[in-house]
């Protein structure tokens, strides 16, 4: 089992509402990665970070934002969800130099 | 800039039978490619890779992946399917050089019938 985790698995929150999901690891990875997914179907990536202090957007526009203040933590946030902002988001991890990233079980949002 | 396509949206074999699921990609300096699998309301779990040497790579779940390099495939495959393999298939590479993120395939799904 991979040592990243992600919480919460599950989130029902209302319009408005700001939100973060939280992801951590403890294998001391550079890299960190956040996905978007609709069930099913492909994997977008919206944030990555290489180091510490380090962000970028992804390939796929969100308007959530990320940091990343300690090494094992990249938390991801939404001033103010939407409907559209409902979707899986996949954390993932991985050491630069050609390793596999390891992901975390997603956490399911559901913007009501 | 990186991409990867998988040009099947599914793939249908029978139990037994081999299974082949494509993947291409393009990436400027050598490549690192992977093979993940993901079974309904699970994350991304890794299959194989392949960074250098053999091109022929060995992973979990009698799984095996051939890395051609001129025409830029990285196929997925298992001699004997078993209907425990239906699920999600992804690909992804990243590149050798700079500050590189993962980028995957649109995905295919694998269905085994009995």
């Amino acid at each position: 089992e991979a040592d990243i985790y992600q919480t919460p698995r599950y989130l029902v929150i209302g319009t408005g509402k700001k939100i973060t999901l939280e992801c951590s690891q403890t294998m001391g990875h550079d890299k960190m990665y956040w996905y978007q997914q609709d069930p099913g179907m492909e994997l977008h990536l919206i944030h990555y970070s290489y180091g510490v202090n380090s962000t970028e957007k992804g390939d796929l526009s969100s308007e959530s934002t990320v940091s990343r203040i300690r090494t094992e933590h990249f938390p991801l946030t939404l001033e103010s969800a939407r409907p559209s902002h409902t979707s899986q988001y996949l954390c993932a991890s991985s050491v630069t130099g050609g390793t596999e990233a390891f992901f975390g079980q997603g956490t399911r949002l559901t913007v009501v | 800039a990186q991409s990867v396509a998988q040009p099947e949206d599914q793939v249908n074999v029978a139990e037994g039978n081999p299974l082949t699921v494509k993947c291409t990609y393009s990436v400027s300096g050598n490549p690192y490619l992977f093979w993940y699998v993901q079974y309904p309301n699970r994350g991304l779990q890794f299959l194989l890779k392949y960074i250098t040497g053999d091109n022929l790579v060995k992973g979990s779940y009698g799984f095996e992946a051939e890395f051609n390099k001129s025409q830029t495939s990285f196929h997925l495959k298992k001699p004997s399917a078993l209907v425990s393999d239906s699920a999600l298939y992804f690909c992804a590479v990243t590149g050798d050089t700079g500050r590189r993120a993962l980028t995957f395939g649109s995905g295919t799904r694998l269905q085994v019938q009995p």
